[in-house]
């Protein structure tokens, strides 16, 4: 089974400045879907980026960015420019491509606090 | 377009007593999730349906739990009887099926308090 490890419970970063959020998984297969969700406090998973596995060039949607890293498992993002409302939960999760394998599996999430 | 809609949003009840969350995902979606998220957890996957089957109910405890989708299009996840470690945020999602739907749409979720 497939299994998604967040080793930061807890981030801060000044606003304005960047912060790096760590992601590494496990999995046997080649090809998969990798995703970062922010959880604000309304509780709503919003998808804030995604990279397939079999694409080398790093995912990128305006300050967001992601380093995947396939040989070692491990898919960190990257917010630049942090804002105040970037503040909230944010969870990696894993997905399978294989047919019937369709769920997302997530880690347990690191709280990003901006300090104004 | 409408995201996907839960109800209630907050319910508190005493243990032993049944418990039920609504979900209706975004028209056209043939894929429905129902996920929970403990606190401090990420979410857990209970249940997922192909239109109107459930194709993958692994994780759903099924002595207390169950859930049904009529038509393919709303489903209910009901609890009974809830016990304390019920307490949790029960999420619907739902998604397209096939290539290039990856993405799942997420609810705002269900908060439970078993006392």
């Amino acid at each position: 089974a497939q299994t998604v490890t967040q080793s930061q419970p807890e981030m801060s970063v000044q606003e304005a400045e960047t912060v790096t959020l760590s992601c590494t998984y496990d999995t046997s297969e080649s090809d998969y879907y990798l995703f970062w969700y922010k959880q604000p406090p309304s509780r709503q998973m919003i998808l804030v980026i995604r990279q397939e596995a079999y694409k080398q060039q790093n995912a990128t949607e305006n300050r967001f960015s992601v380093n995947f890293q396939k040989a070692a498992k491990s898919f960190s993002l990257k917010i630049s420019d942090s804002q105040l409302g970037d503040a909230a939960m944010y969870f990696c999760a894993y997905r399978s491509k294989q047919g019937g394998s369709e769920k997302l599996v997530f880690g347990k999430g690191t709280k990003l606090t901006v300090n104004p | 377009e409408a995201g996907v809609v839960q109800s209630p949003r907050y319910k508190i009840i005493e243990k032993k007593q049944p418990v039920a969350f609504w979900c209706n995902p975004i028209s056209g979606h043939n894929t429905l999730y129902w996920y929970r998220q403990n606190l401090g957890q990420g979410p857990e996957l209970l249940i997922r349906y192909e239109n109107e089957e459930a194709v993958d109910d692994s994780q759903l405890p099924k002595d207390r739990f169950s859930a049904e989708r009529l038509k393919g299009v709303d489903s209910t996840l009901k609890i009974q009887p809830a016990e304390l470690g019920d307490s949790a945020v029960y999420l619907c999602a739902s998604s397209l099926r096939g290539p290039g739907h990856e993405k799942l749409f997420f609810g705002s979720g269900t908060q439970l308090s078993v006392l």
